[in-house]
């Protein structure tokens, strides 16, 4: 098992459709980050959350850190074919020292 | 600005053959990692540095050794290579905080071990 649990694996929807991406662990994080990767190249971020209960909005994108801190959210709404991607959530563990993903969530938006 | 590079991009080994993958990084962070994704999945640690010289294992680090020498370098060993270690291998540094610092990645190293 990983430290890190997203949900769904994988997920296909239409064009101008809504979603949202589980993370859950069962430790508790003092921040947690998340990346979307395309194809072929390395995660780039997307936003990092520290606060417990914190929501932060990047246009169309919701994240948000449960009070507990040992998970997260990704909402997207209105979802584009440009949002296809394989998404992670990340986090440090051990004085922040080692830093883990999640088990990744595939989307594909279908025009 | 070149950020992490990562050599080679594609690579072919024999069971039992070894290699070297090179990861070097230009922004002057201390924290750097090497990754391991199989298709469609996550990224797993495999060994992480805090700086040069401190080198430590992550979370599936057999079959594998790193050394730190310097700030920029961070090189991942494969020794007597498997089946099991085809993958994709990411390099990735991180400034700022150890907790909330950003990780930029290199472009990837695919490697089939037939």
């Amino acid at each position: 098992t990983q430290l890190l649990e997203q949900s769904p694996q994988f997920l296909s929807i239409q064009e101008g459709e809504n979603l949202t991406v589980y993370c859950n662990s069962s430790s508790v994080f003092s921040s947690l980050q998340w990346y979307r990767q395309e194809p072929g190249e390395g995660p780039v971020l997307l936003v990092t959350v520290v606060t417990g209960g914190e929501v932060k909005k990047l246009k169309r994108l919701t994240f948000q850190f449960g009070d507990a801190r040992k998970d997260s959210s990704l909402h997207i709404t209105a979802a584009q074919p440009g949002d296809t991607g394989l998404y992670l959530c990340a986090g440090p563990q051990n004085t922040g020292n080692q830093f883990y993903f999640g088990t990744g969530t595939s989307l594909t938006v279908i025009p | 600005n070149a950020g992490v590079t990562q050599t080679p991009k594609f690579r072919i080994l024999k069971i039992g053959q070894s290699m070297t993958l090179q990861c070097t990084q230009d922004m002057n962070h201390n924290y750097m990692y090497w990754y391991r994704q199989d298709p469609g999945m996550g990224l797993k640690l495999i060994y992480y540095s805090v700086g040069a010289g401190i080198t430590d294992k992550g979370e599936v680090p057999n079959g594998y050794n790193v050394s730190r020498s310097t700030t920029e370098d961070f090189p991942l060993r494969l020794e007597l290579a498997a089946p099991s270690q085809t993958s994709v291998y990411f390099c990735a540094s991180k400034g700022g905080s150890s907790r909330t610092g950003e990780l930029f990645f290199g472009e990837g190293s695919r490697l089939t071990v037939l």
